[in-house]
This record gives C-alpha cells, sequence and structure tokens, in this order.
C-alpha cells in the first residue's frame, strides 16, 4: 500500500518551453502533496504544498509563477515548470499524505528534469 | 525557523561494521520519520516513531526517539552493501498538516 507515482520518470526540454509533472497516490487518497526539489549529494527542499481544491502554499523564495501547482482530486497533483531553464534542471520529488494520518510522507520515484 | 541537524554527512565504512547517524533538533516533535533513498529514486519510509524514549526495530536496523522528542537515532548492525544510501530524518508536527522538517541527511557507503 501507500504507493505514489510520478510522470514522467525524466524529461529533457529546450530552454524557454514548459514541463508538466504529475503525481498520483494509486491506493490512497491524500489531503497534501508535497513538491521538492533536491541537487545532488543533498536533502530535499521543500517547494511547495498542495491541498486539493486549493491554491498551493509556496516556500519562501520559490516562484509561483514559475512553478504552477494544480491538485485537481485526492490523487493528483501536478507541477508545471513553465518557460524552463538551465538552472530548473534537477530532481523533482513528489509526497502525499494520505487522508487521515496526518503526518507519513510517501514519495513519489522523481522526475529527472534536465534543461538544455 | 525548526532545524533538524544530521551526523555525520557522511560515512563510508566495511561490510560488517555497526554504525549510528544522530538527528537532533531544539524543537520537540510530533512525529519523526526516518527515510532510505538511493540514488534517482523518491526516499522510502522505514520507520515512524512518535512517543518518547520509544524504540522500535527492523532487522538490523534500531531506531530511538529521545524522550523529550528532539532527537533521534539509527543503528545499523552488521551494515551490508545493500544498506548504501542517503538516510533522512524528518520530524512533524500534529498541527502542520503533514508537513515536516527534514535533517540534511547522511550519505552512507558499504563497502564490501
Amino acid at each position: 500500500g501507500a504507493v505514489v507515482s510520478q510522470h514522467p520518470s525524466w524529461v529533457i526540454c529546450k530552454s524557454g518551453t514548459s514541463v508538466k509533472i504529475e503525481c498520483r497516490s494509486l491506493d490512497f487518497q491524500a489531503t497534501t502533496m508535497f513538491w521538492y526539489r533536491q541537487f545532488p549529494k543533498q536533502s530535499l527542499m521543500l517547494m511547495a504544498t498542495s491541498n486539493e481544491g486549493s491554491k498551493a502554499t509556496y516556500e519562501q523564495g520559490v516562484e509561483k509563477d514559475k512553478f504552477l501547482i494544480n491538485h485537481a482530486s485526492l490523487t493528483l497533483s501536478t507541477l508545471t515548470v513553465t518557460s524552463a531553464h538551465p538552472e530548473d534542471s534537477s530532481f523533482y520529488i513528489c509526497s502525499a499524505v494520505e487522508l487521515g494520518t496526518g503526518y507519513e510522507q510517501y514519495f513519489g520515484p522523481g522526475t529527472r528534469l534536465t534543461v538544455t | 525557523t525548526q532545524l533538524l541537524e544530521q551526523s555525520p554527512q557522511f560515512l563510508s565504512i566495511q561490510e560488517g561494521e555497526n554504525l549510528t547517524v544522530y538527528c537532533n533538533s531544539s524543537s520537540v516533535f510530533s512525529s519523526l520519520q526516518w527515510y532510505r533513498q538511493e540514488p534517482g529514486e523518491g526516499p522510502v519510509l522505514l520507520v515512524t516513531v512518535v512517543t518518547g524514549g520509544e524504540v522500535k526495530k527492523l532487522k538490523r536496523l534500531t531506531f530511538q526517539f529521545g524522550d523529550a522528542r528532539k532527537d533521534s537515532s539509527l543503528h545499523i548492525t552488521a551494515a551490508q552493501p545493500g544498506d548504501t544510501g542517503l538516510y533522512l530524518c524528518a520530524g512533524g508536527f500534529n498541527t502542520n498538516a503533514g508537513k515536516s522538517t527534514f535533517g540534511d541527511g547522511t550519505t552512507l557507503t558499504v563497502k564490501p
């Protein structure tokens, strides 16, 4: 149980284009989903908190107009990197908290984004 | 700002050795999780501790939550190459709707 998927697992795009990453909880409903960014050999950096049916809450320093988050249902959240630049290249990971549990996060496998 | 400090940051040991990773904070957490992450993959939840003084065992891994719920340790007995990875601790608060504070991680390498 508690499986989270991400799609795509890796993507290469050209500078200036937009990329959408999907995060799905496959066998549970998620109250909240989180989006993280991770640089090599470093810990997770929280970008935003996503709640179904409401606007995402962004961490300080994260541009909400650049990283668009949509949480359309209790099992799906999407992150769109708009007008991507090479510095946006990174490993993006989502996690989900199961409805009613409150604290354990289950992570997706991550998406490797490379902007050329 | 709630900070979680992990130590050591990097650890390289031989197969069969024992090791302990520490996670310390000045904040009191409602719960604390330990995750293991392999390169190119997402973190995998190992354990959740919620009670001060709690000890949980998962095969060769022993997790302890401090009495004051400010710190935790992960002890691995007879480490194996398959234990290699990034270990992350994360502290949570009941009022934060699942949002956790993550430590900087400990990169463990177990050499055969």
